[in-house]
């Protein structure tokens, strides 16, 4: 079982929708989490960090659910130019920094 | 604003040769991490660097190795090079150990 767990979709939605993904963590002792986005081929891109109260940067919100072990990103409005994959990254804690990527999940935004 | 560099953006080696990658971390990011990532795989963490003193390792073959300059600054040095070595290797930093990390654009090796 993978430490990062991520549904890899893809998840098809017409422009304008709201979707959300979820990724779960198994380590429990997880310090810290961010969302990324990569494009094809190219370098992945970061969204944003993950805070324990949630956070919101415009169409973008994240929430951490430490109980249950997981991370969300909500988009609202979906664009076109959203349709990438979106990578969840956690750095395990108990003593390493080693942070450890979810498989990703592909988004595809349609007019 | 300046952003991670890497070199070079493409490498074509032979079975068994060895190759360099470089990262050039932004200035002032005190961390640097390398990952290599496969055709239709996640960013697999090899090694990471803070301070220019090694600090986490992860899935880094033993013919590969890697360290942080004085500049800080980073190379990978990867020798008997295998037709699986072929991948998508990058190159973050951050400032500070468990903060957002930058990603460079990539050394894409191809080993023929």
């Amino acid at each position: 079982r993978k430490e990062v767990e991520q549904d890899p979709g893809p998840f098809n939605v017409p422009e304008g929708a709201t979707v959300a993904f979820n990724c779960t963590y198994s380590n429990s002792a997880s310090q810290s989490f961010f969302w990324y986005r990569q494009d094809c081929r190219k370098e992945p891109k970061l969204l944003m960090s993950v805070y324990s109260s949630g956070n919101e940067d415009g169409r973008f919100t994240a929430q951490l659910n430490r109980a249950s072990q997981y991370i969300s990103l909500l988009i609202r409005d979906s664009k076109l130019s959203d349709s990438a994959t979106y990578l969840c990254v956690v750095n395990m804690g108990g003593g390493s920094y080693i942070p450890t990527f979810g498989r990703g999940t592909s988004l595809i935004v349609h007019p | 604003a300046a952003g991670v560099i890497q070199s070079p953006r493409h490498l074509i080696k032979e079975k068994r040769e060895t190759a360099t990658l470089k990262c050039y971390p932004i200035p002032r990011h005190d961390t640097v991490y390398w990952y290599q990532q496969g055709p239709g795989q996640d960013p697999q963490f090899l090694i990471s660097f803070y301070e220019k003193m090694q600090s986490d390792k992860g899935s880094i073959p033993d013919r590969f190795s890697a360290q942080q300059f004085s500049d800080y600054h980073s190379e990978l040095n990867m020798s008997s090079l295998e037709l699986g070595d072929s991948a998508l290797y990058f190159c973050a930093s951050s400032l500070g150990y468990n903060q957002p990390q930058h990603f460079g654009d990539g050394t894409r090796l191809s080993i023929l």
